[in-house]
């Protein structure tokens, strides 16, 4: 396992249409967090899982959002009805609650969003 | 609520260059601060970290330190390289959110010849 992934790396899609992301974490890694950017902006935080709980969801995340990680291991990310506004870079880290790395994220490549 | 501000860019150097970028925050209590660096076409990758006051985070010739008193994190580097051309993050976590981060808006870096 040599880091995290992300599938698709692009997805195009037309306005009222559902998609969904998938994340692998890096294997030994129980926390989970997937953010969203978009062009000239940092990452922006959107909901966060320890093992397979979700524990956090941001206000940016509209009830059109809805994220799983079950069994505590890959977590997927789906959006219904896409609005040109939810074009994006999605993004999804992961790290560990003990160690000596506890406190750093690894990031994977991202999915990139683009509604028509 | 957690802020994380970075000076704008582009900041455009010449290589062999001093390359310095501000970065200042606000925050309850005493957050981890960590800089993140996004290479043309690759995901962010962590660049160095310091997680209490007064720490030096360093790798790859780049240094920050963290000044609780100024709450500032900026990043510097004496030499740089045309390789060094990338967008940088500067972002805070704290213990008591989940360790989510809060990062700044980035700065991209162009090194020319």
């Amino acid at each position: 396992d040599t880091g995290v992934s992300q599938d698709p790396r692009h997805k195009i899609t037309k306005r009222g249409q559902n998609v969904t992301f998938r994340c692998d974490p890096i294997s030994e890694h129980n926390r989970l967090y997937w953010y969203r950017q978009t062009l000239g902006q940092g990452p922006e935080f959107l909901t966060y899982f320890q093992n397979e709980a979700q524990l956090e969801k941001s206000r940016l995340l509209s009830d059109r959002f809805s994220a799983e990680r079950p069994k505590g291991s890959f977590s997927t990310l789906e959006i219904q009805r896409t609005e040109q506004g939810d074009s994006a870079m999605y993004l999804c880290a992961s790290s560990s609650l003990g160690g000596r790395n506890y406190n750093e994220q690894f990031f994977g490549p991202g999915t990139r969003l683009t509604v028509l | 609520g957690n802020s994380v501000t970075q000076m704008e860019g582009p900041v455009t150097l010449s290589e062999e260059a001093f390359l310095t970028i501000n970065c200042t925050y606000t925050a309850t209590g005493y957050p981890s601060l960590f800089w993140y660096v996004q290479y043309p076409g690759e995901g962010l990758q962590l660049l160095l970290k310091a997680t209490k006051a007064d720490d030096k985070g360093s790798n790859k010739g780049f240094e920050a330190t963290y000044r609780k008193e100024t709450t500032s994190f900026h990043l510097e580097k004496g030499s740089v390289q045309v390789s060094d051309s990338a967008v940088y993050f500067c972002a805070l976590s704290q213990v008591d959110s989940w360790g989510k981060f809060q990062f700044g808006a980035g700065t991209q870096v162009v090194v020319t010849p």
